[in-house]
């Protein structure tokens, strides 16, 4: 089992306002490292898989990066929209593809 | 439209009863997995297949049965032996063909017992 950490656990920004989040994780046992956004009432939905120190990737207004050494990765957000309001859950991976969820960053943005 | 699918949506049951969860999915994937999820906590892995007619417990698999008779269906069982099963159980896929493979979830079954 990894152990990992989300914070914060909840927050609440205005439109417009960036924002990022941070998971915690142990460095080793790591594969990979997954981040997935959880609307209300909807399936949880992938963002992002890195896997190697340094990763960053990026999508639309969204982007991640990745530090395996010290077992950290940020998730940004820019220009926050009412629509990025969900929980983002990041998630390691071990070598058989199991993944280790933390409890979530919830985000609200008030229009 | 190709995705996963669980049924019911809700689910009551009495204490004492077993129940079965359903999990479809028709992306063609190998893997299959279900997770629970409890307040203030974060997903924790019950059972996960590689493989049809295999199967491997996660970390809280007590109280717990799959089968994988089929690559599109893995079916959990919740028995009267799990102590606390009320809960939301997520079903996921999975290709099996390199690490760090995306999982994708379906909608989710709130089972409660009465």
């Amino acid at each position: 089992i990894l152990n990992v950490e989300q914070s914060p656990q909840s927050l609440h920004v205005q439109e417009g306002d960036s924002t990022n989040f941070t998971c915690s994780f142990p460095s080793s046992n790591f594969y990979a490292l997954h981040w997935y956004r959880w609307e209300t009432a909807k399936s949880p939905e992938a963002l992002f898989v890195m896997t190697l120190n340094g990763d960053e990737k990026k999508k639309g207004r969204i982007s991640a990066t990745l530090n395996t050494k010290e077992g950290y990765s940020y998730l940004y957000i820019k220009g926050s929209q009412p629509e990025d309001s969900a929980t983002y859950l990041c998630a390691p991976g071990d070598g058989a593809n199991n993944l280790f969820f933390g409890t979530g960053t919830r985000l609200t943005v008030i229009p | 439209d190709g995705g996963i699918t669980q049924s019911p949506k809700y689910l009551f049951r009495k204490e004492g009863q077993n129940v079965t969860l359903s999990c479809e999915q028709n992306l063609n994937h190998d893997a299959m997995y279900w997770y629970r999820q409890d307040p203030g906590q974060g997903l924790r892995l019950i059972y996960y297949s590689q493989i049809v007619n295999d199967f491997q417990k996660g970390d809280i698999a007590e109280g717990y049965s799959v089968s994988r008779e089929k690559k599109e269906s893995f079916p959990l069982t919740v028995t009267s032996a799990q102590k606390n099963p009320t809960a939301f159980y997520l079903c996921a896929s999975s290709p099996w063909d390199s690490l760090g493979d995306t999982q994708y979830f379906g909608p989710g079954t709130r089972l409660t017992v009465l």
